[in-house]
């Protein structure tokens, strides 16, 4: 099993569409959890931490169980620009485990 | 520009030649780690470095790859004896302690 699990998509959605990606993780002492965005042929850039609590930002929401050791990425209004794949990010200490992506294509 | 930069943006070698790739941080991050990422993947941890120290190495990073950060600040991977396997992206990130990780351009190596 893959430390880190998400559906690889692709997700295709039309604009103004919203949308919900899953991540689970296996190793329940991991401390800390980010979503980044990666564009094509281009680095990875952090999107947002995700809290316990569960925080916003803007049209971003992200979620996180940690009973379940799952984490949500929920993007409303969709615009053509989110078009990328969102990568699930899982630390523990400095130990930072990545998923594989999901891939989402935003269409007129 | 105070983003984490990388050098040489991309490296075309033939299978058994070394090469090199350079990776300058964000100037008041301590912590720099070294990723590869291959198509269709997320990155995956190679080392990381806390000031000039190297404190954690996968086990992907076999005995023909070697990092440094002698000042503590640039680093560097040497990759010897390349195969095609080791045809990928390598990026750089840097962070400061207890915070996210900011992310270079990346090294694009592609081995014939």
């Amino acid at each position: 099993r893959k430390e880190v699990e998400q559906d690889p998509g692709p997700f295709n959605v039309p604009e103004g569409a919203t949308v919900a990606f899953n991540c689970t993780y296996s190793n329940s002492a991991s401390q800390s959890f980010f979503w980044y965005r990666q564009d094509c042929r281009k680095e990875p850039k952090l999107l947002m931490s995700v809290y316990s609590s569960g925080n916003e930002d803007g049209r971003f929401t992200a979620q996180l169980n940690r009973a379940s050791q799952y984490i949500s990425l929920l993007i409303r209004d969709s615009k053509l620009s989110d078009s990328a794949t969102y990568l699930c990010v899982v630390n523990k200490g400095n130990d930072m485990r990545f998923g594989a992506g999901t891939r989402l294509t935003v269409k007129p | 520009d105070t983003g984490v930069s990388q050098n040489p943006r991309h490296k075309i070698t033939k299978r058994g030649q070394n090469v090199t790739f350079r990776c300058d941080p964000i100037s008041e991050h301590n912590r720099l780690y070294w990723y590869r990422q291959t198509l269709g993947q997320g990155p995956e941890f190679l080392t990381y470095f806390q000031n000039e120290a190297q404190l954690e190495k996968s086990r992907l990073l076999s005995d023909r790859f070697s990092a440094e950060r002698p000042k503590g600040s640039f680093s560097t991977l040497e990759i010897q004896r390349t195969e095609q396997g080791d045809s990928a992206m390598y990026l750089c990130a840097s962070s400061s302690e207890g915070y996210e990780q900011y992310f270079g351009p990346g090294t694009r190596l592609t081995v014939t």
